[in-house]
Parts: structure tokens; C-alpha cells; sequence
């Protein structure tokens, strides 16, 4: 079947402007992940929804960051005013609901670029 | 919260050497283990996991072994080939105990292996 799947692959700002990024998860998968992955650096986590519970958005640096997820589905990670310190690699994951650790399933990564 | 070190950051072993990568964690409530693998430009793989009632799990080349006592697990592989070259994440569960799926990522190992 289909994995998780981001939009776009890559994204070029300007230091100031909003950007949109998009995340499909796998059908049927209740939990989804955002993460930020800087240069050479590890996983950062930024917010984590998990069927129609409120979201865990402890990781998020900002308030410039929001995230939603619709339906119980797709989701929108949205950065506000972007500086050029949010550039880096963002990835979404999505999971089954577990009792003990779902393997997260990740997708390709939207590459942010400010300017 | 959850924290975990990895170390070393990059390790660089011979074909057919052993590699061994070691990460500790903060939360003794903490019962799962996952491994992932990232090559280059691609998305973060599970690669093995771990659950708290066992102290060593293999699969092929790779073993993981958890010390709960000492608060730390190690990935092992042996009879390393070129194509394990990457960059190895850990992870402990973010948040009670691992029930949510929440995962909290070691900063990373850059393994090379050279022919």
C-alpha cells in the first residue's frame, strides 16, 4: 500500500513570509508525528495527534509553529513569519495506536529553505 | 521528559568489522527501544526494537541489548558491509512509559564503512 507521503519536496521562502506543509499519512494509521530534522543533526520532535485527542505540542520552538490535523487524517504543519533558522528537513510519521511503541512510518521529507 | 545521548556522533570501521553504538535513557518507566536507520538522503527505517522484559533481541547482523538497570541499550552489528553505512538513530518513548507511541531521538551515529 501507499506510504506517507509530503508535500512539497522542497520549499523556498523569504525570510518573513508563511509556509505550508503537508502531510498524508498511511490509511488507518491513528497517530501522526512531526519532526525537524536540521543539517546534520538529529530528529527534533514538534507535535504528535493521536486519533481525536488533543495534540501533544510540547517539541514546538514558537509560536510562529501551529499544526492541524483534519479529519483524522491529513495534516498541516504551518510555520508563520519563517526565519532562517527553520530551515532544515521536515518529516511527518504516522503510526498504528499501541500499546507499547507502533513502528513510525516516515515519509520523504519537505526541505525547507529561508532565504 | 525523556532524554536520551547517543554516542559516538560517527564511527568509521573496516568491511567485515563489528560496530557498536550506545545510547542511555532518563526515564526508568521506559519500555521500548527502536532502532532506525537513515541513508543518505532518504527517510529514518526501523531497523530492529527492543521491549523492556528482554536484554537482547537479534535479527541477522544486528543485535540490540538493554542494560534497564544501568538505563542504556546498544545496537550491535557484525560483519559490517558498505551498505550499512548511514546514520543510526535510537529512541526511547516520550511519554509515560512508551503507551502513546511519542518517541524522543538520540541526536544520531554516522556509521561508514569502508572496503
Amino acid at each position: 500500500g501507499a506510504g506517507v507521503s509530503q508535500s512539497p519536496s522542497n520549499k523556498v521562502t523569504e525570510k518573513g513570509k508563511d509556509v505550508e506543509l503537508r502531510c498524508d499519512p498511511i490509511s488507518g494509521h491513528t497517530a501522526l508525528y512531526w519532526y525537524r530534522q536540521s543539517l546534520g543533526q538529529g530528529l527534533e520532535f514538534l507535535i504528535y495527534f493521536q486519533g481525536n485527542s488533543a495534540p501533544d505540542k510540547s517539541g514546538l520552538p514558537s509560536d510562529r509553529f501551529s499544526a492541524e490535523r483534519t479529519g483524522g487524517s491529513v495534516s498541516t504543519l504551518t510555520i508563520q513569519r519563517t526565519q532562517q533558522e527553520d530551515s532544515a528537513v521536515y518529516l511527518c510519521a504516522s503510526s498504528l495506536r499501541g500499546t507499547i511503541g507502533p513502528e513510525q512510518f516516515f515519509g520523504p521529507g519537505t526541505r525547507l529553505t529561508v532565504l | 521528559g525523556e532524554n536520551v545521548e547517543q554516542h559516538p556522533s560517527t564511527l568509521s570501521v573496516q568491511e567485515g568489522d563489528s560496530a557498536v553504538i550506545k545510547c542511555t535513557y532518563s526515564d526508568s518507566a521506559s519500555n521500548y527501544f527502536p532502532w532506525y536507520k537513515q541513508e543518505l538522503g532518504k527517510r529514518p527505517q526501523l531497523i530492529i526494537d527492543i521491549r523492556s522484559n528482554v536484554g537482547e533481541k537479534k535479527d541477522q547482523r544486528i543485535a540490540v541489548t538493554l542494560n534497564k538497570t544501568a538505563k542504556h541499550f546498544s545496537l550491535h552489528i557484525t560483519e559490517t558491509q558498505p551498505e550499512d553505512s548511514a546514520v543510526y538513530f535510537c529512541a526511547a518513548p516520550g511519554d509515560y512509559g512508551g503507551s502513546q507511541g511519542n518517541l524522543i531521538f538520540g541526536k544520531g551515529t554516522k556509521l561508514s564503512v569502508k572496503p
